[in-house]
């Protein structure tokens, strides 16, 4: 149980483009979602927390009208990049939790934008 | 605020050898504390968790773990490594209030030498 899908696994896309990565709950009712990003050698860094029904809440620095979050459904959430650049480009993983617990992580998608 | 330092890096280790990964975590409240293991290209996947009793605690792979609040510290072991155990390895740590975010040190990548 407790399985978390993402897709796609890897993208590549033109600058200037917009790309959306979608993070899907399998076998449970989300009632929150993570994204976190991830840069080679390098730490999760949390970029926004969302909230079924609700608007998504950035971290400080991490720009809400560039990674636009959508979490229309208990089992889906959606983050999509705006306008995508070169520094972009980064390994990008969401989180699923029923009840603020535990996480159950996604397989990741890795975003190269060219 | 909450903070997690994982104070190596790198730990390389030859195979059947024990293994430390050591985490120490800061808080002015009470803290879940979780590991997670990384293998590339992929997501998360939880190894073991403390959120209350017994301060040691068994996970998956033969992984366990020690809960010190007075050093607070939550430092990972394995008595016998394999090849396959070689990945990256993050301690993490979550207030229990509401927001179920999580906090990530970073990383200690670990390497199974044959």
């Amino acid at each position: 149980g407790a399985v978390v899908s993402q897709h796609p696994s890897r993208v590549i896309c033109k600058s200037g483009t917009s790309v959306k990565i979608e993070c899907r709950s399998l076998d449970f009712q989300a009632t929150t979602m993570f994204w976190y990003r991830q840069f080679p050698k390098q730490s999760l860094m949390l970029m926004a927390t969302s909230n079924e029904g609700s608007k998504a809440t950035y971290e400080q620095g991490v720009e809400k009208d560039k990674f636009l979050i959508n979490h229309a459904s208990l089992t889906l959430s959606t983050l999509t990049v705006t306008s995508a650049h070169p520094e972009d480009s980064s390994f990008y993983i969401c989180s699923a939790t029923e009840d603020r617990s535990e996480q159950y992580f996604g397989p990741g998608t890795r975003l190269t934008v060219t | 605020a909450q903070s997690v330092t994982q104070l190596d890096s790198q730990v390389p280790v030859f195979e059947e050898a024990p293994v430390e990964l050591r985490c120490n975590y800061s808080s002015s409240v009470s803290v879940y504390l979780f590991w997670y293991v990384q293998y590339p290209n992929q997501g998360l996947q939880l190894l073991l968790k403390y959120l209350s009793g017994s301060t040691l605690v068994k996970g998956i792979n033969g992984f366990e773990a020690e809960f010190n609040k007075s050093q607070t510290s939550f430092h990972l072991r394995k008595p016998s490594v394999h090849i396959s155990d070689t990945a990256e390895y993050f301690c993490a740590v979550k207030s229990p209030s509401n927001t179920g975010k999580l906090i990530f040190g970073q990383g200690t990548t670990l390497q199974v030498k044959p």
